[in-house]
């Protein structure tokens, strides 16, 4: 079964650290892999998408990699800000036809 | 602005009263799904197209209908809804169907749907 893991659940960080939150999946055979954001409330907001052959991509203070061979995708925060609190989502696509999600980690930044 | 557009944004409504979460996306998208997302069970999906008059079920499609008569449009049906319905719904969409490895998903908003 093709299923996709956040580990932890809930995260706490004091303001200005950098940190990484995990992602791993059961399927090596992946087409792409998004990383999301959710505010309380609130919709997805895309992050960042690496596709199969890539190995990173980067868009500010993020940066997300992915290692197909061992099936694991970080999410590298650098500087973190109050505003960055909110719940970050994996999703992987392995070509079925729907996106197949984590159940994400809640991140704080404690000012 | 390229946006998927999802109404209402909040809904509470009575077991078995029909209703309809519309969803519309101006980005030309020939793929749209439907996502309810449960507390300890992630975002999982209900229905998706994969082009006008092209749809088919995903994870957990009972007690849900959709149709896709034009590419924009992608409405959630619940015909007779029920309180295990009661979730938080996301309607997105992408190019194509992710084939081409860079088909990036936009989501909308969401819509909270209570069932009493």
């Amino acid at each position: 079964k093709q299923e996709v893991t956040q580990i932890p659940a809930a995260l706490s960080v004091p303001e200005g650290e950098n940190l990484v939150l995990n992602c791993s999946f059961t399927d090596s055979a992946i087409y792409n892999l998004q990383w999301f954001r959710q505010d309380p409330g609130k919709g997805l907001t895309s992050l960042l998408l690496i596709q199969s052959s890539q190995r990173e991509q980067t868009s500010g203070r993020l940066n997300a990699s992915l290692d197909k061979s061992s099936g694991r995708s970080t999410l590298y925060i650098a500087a973190s800000q109050p505003g960055d609190s909110a719940t970050y989502l994996c999703a992987v696509f392995f070509g079925n036809e729907k996106l197949t999600f984590g159940t994400g980690t809640r991140l704080t930044i404690i000012p | 602005e390229a946006q998927v557009t999802q109404n209402p944004r909040y809904l509470i409504t009575v077991t078995g009263k029909k209703l309809t979460v519309t969803c519309s996306q101006n980005m030309n998208h020939e793929y749209m799904s439907w996502y309810r997302q449960d507390p300890g069970l992630g975002l999982r999906q209900i229905y998706y197209s994969m082009n006008v008059e092209v749809t088919d079920k995903g994870d957990v499609p009972e007690g849900y209908k959709v149709s896709r008569k034009e590419k924009r449009n992608f409405p959630l049906i619940l015909e007779s809804p029920s309180p295990n319905q009661t979730s938080l719904y996301f309607c997105a969409s992408s190019p194509n169907s992710g084939l081409a490895s860079n088909t990036e998903a936009f989501f909308g908003q969401g819509t909270r749907l209570t069932v009493v």
